[in-house]
């Protein structure tokens, strides 16, 4: 089942932060985050495991609550380049490999 | 992270044709997925193809419609078969490499 992602779109001015969501009605193993810019392959950004962890990359962090199947991907001090459409991707099982993705956040960044 | 040449990078299809994309990867994975991305839209798994078995379809796709190859460990194709406007929309081809997927540049495709 699709994991639902919130909001559906965000506009920010430059170095204002965001945050987006996704949750699930499944137990996850996993929650990876991509971001795609239009006309563009979706790129990776970070992976989080079931355990609680929260992780960075550069001034894009994420957290994942196992217990409530939720992911939150945070950006802090956005940057122009940050502008695209981000989607989670969710995957059930460890080893499984393939992911069901959210329907996406439009995030736009205006200087 | 792997590389993905996919090619074509888009055409335009006649209604009833079908038309083979093809994606070759820089190293040999176990998994290759292909995606389908209608206009503004999410990715939907079409299939997972694996090196020496039949892909695994999801639910709403069919073999006789997606037909899929895996000869190595390289490569892969997917065929949108008898094609119809409903078919049009950008296919795309991802492996994983650890926890890291890449995907390839895309085929946009239109059926008229």
């Amino acid at each position: 089942q699709q994991p639902v992602q919130s909001p559906q779109a965000v506009i920010l001015r430059e170095g204002e932060d965001a945050v987006i969501n996704c949750s699930s009605s499944k137990a996850l193993y996993s929650v990876h985050w991509y971001r795609q810019k239009h006309g563009e392959a979706p790129i990776f950004l970070m992976i989080l495991l079931k355990g609680g962890e929260q992780k960075g990359h550069d001034k894009i962090s994420a957290s994942f609550n196992e217990k409530k199947q939720q992911s939150s991907l945070y950006l802090t001090a956005s940057q122009l380049s940050y502008s695209g459409t981000y989607f989670c991707g969710t995957e059930l099982i460890q080893g499984a490999q393939k992911l069901v993705f959210g329907q996406g956040t439009r995030l736009t960044i205006n200087p | 992270s792997a590389v993905i040449s996919q090619k074509p990078s888009r055409d335009i299809c006649q209604r009833g044709t079908s038309l083979t994309i093809q994606c070759q990867v820089d190293s040999q994975v176990t998994m290759m997925f292909w995606y389908r991305q209608q206009p503004g839209q999410s990715l939907t798994l079409i299939a997972t193809a694996n090196q020496g078995s039949e892909a695994t379809y999801e639910s709403g796709f069919v073999i006789d419609k997606f037909p899929i190859s895996r000869p190595n460990l390289t490569f892969s194709t997917l065929t949108v078969s008898n094609m119809s406007p409903e078919d049009s929309s950008i296919y795309l081809c991802s492996v994983r490499e650890g926890n890291r997927g890449t995907f390839g540049s895309g085929t946009r495709l239109t059926v008229v």
